[in-house]
């Protein structure tokens, strides 16, 4: 089975503080997703990568940065946390044409 | 406006009842995805559509590109069925999925 692993479940986090999401998938998938999911919002995207250092903006990139030095590996940056920032992230990596879509279990974040 | 609508936005079923919840996207697709998520828990692939209709287990999908429009159909649902229910669509021009808001479902014995 695929598997999209997120490396932390829940987080607590300091406003100001820099906060790194981790995300890795075992097969072989060229493109990674960042999605954050809100109450009465849905699942909105932050920024993908469809390729090993390429990345791109999503609906919502604002105060975030990702980085891609391993085709296995998505991650995502908060630079400085705020509080509007508490939400549910969801890593999913897929291959071309939109097939083999897999999400991670998700990370909780909160941000006090 | 949403370019994934879903509805209803939220449905409550007796056990064995038969359920529909139903897609309207206003793009062009390349595939039209079915997930589920449990409370708390991450999503789930359902089904992947580009034409027709899937069947897994006791669910159905099924999918009308000219009307765009898709239906996920819960036979004889159980419990175990509650869940939030969402559609997604990978635009023709674009890597990511569009998400709709979800519907959730709750089944009561």
């Amino acid at each position: 089975d695929v598997k999209v692993t997120q490396s932390s479940r829940y987080l607590v986090k300091r406003t100001g503080e820099k906060v790194f999401l981790e995300c890795v998938q075992d097969m072989d998938h060229e493109n990674m997703f960042w999605y954050r999911q809100d109450p009465g919002l849905g699942l909105r995207l932050i920024y993908f990568s469809y390729d090993v250092k390429m990345k791109e903006k999503g609906d919502i990139p604002e105060g975030y940065s990702v980085s891609r030095e391993k085709k296995e590996r998505f991650s995502l940056i908060l630079e400085s946390a705020s509080t509007n920032q508490t939400s549910m992230y969801l890593c999913a990596s897929g291959e071309w044409g939109g097939y083999g879509y897999t999400f991670g279990s998700g990370t909780r974040l909160t941000v006090v | 406006k949403n370019e994934v609508e879903q509805s209803p936005q939220n449905l409550t079923a007796q056990e064995g009842e038969f359920i529909t919840i139903n897609c309207s996207y206003s793009v062009g697709i390349s595939a039209l995805h079915w997930l589920q998520q449990h409370p708390g828990g991450g999503i789930v692939s359902l089904f992947m559509l580009s034409s027709g209709k899937k069947k897994h287990g006791r669910l159905i999908a099924t999918i009308n590109i000219q009307e765009k429009h898709s239906s996920l159909h819960i036979t004889a649902s159980h419990p175990r069925d509650s869940a939030v229910y969402i559609c997604a669509v990978r635009r023709d021009s674009g890597y990511a999925l569009n998400f709709g808001k979800g519907t959730s479902l709750l089944v009561t014995p």
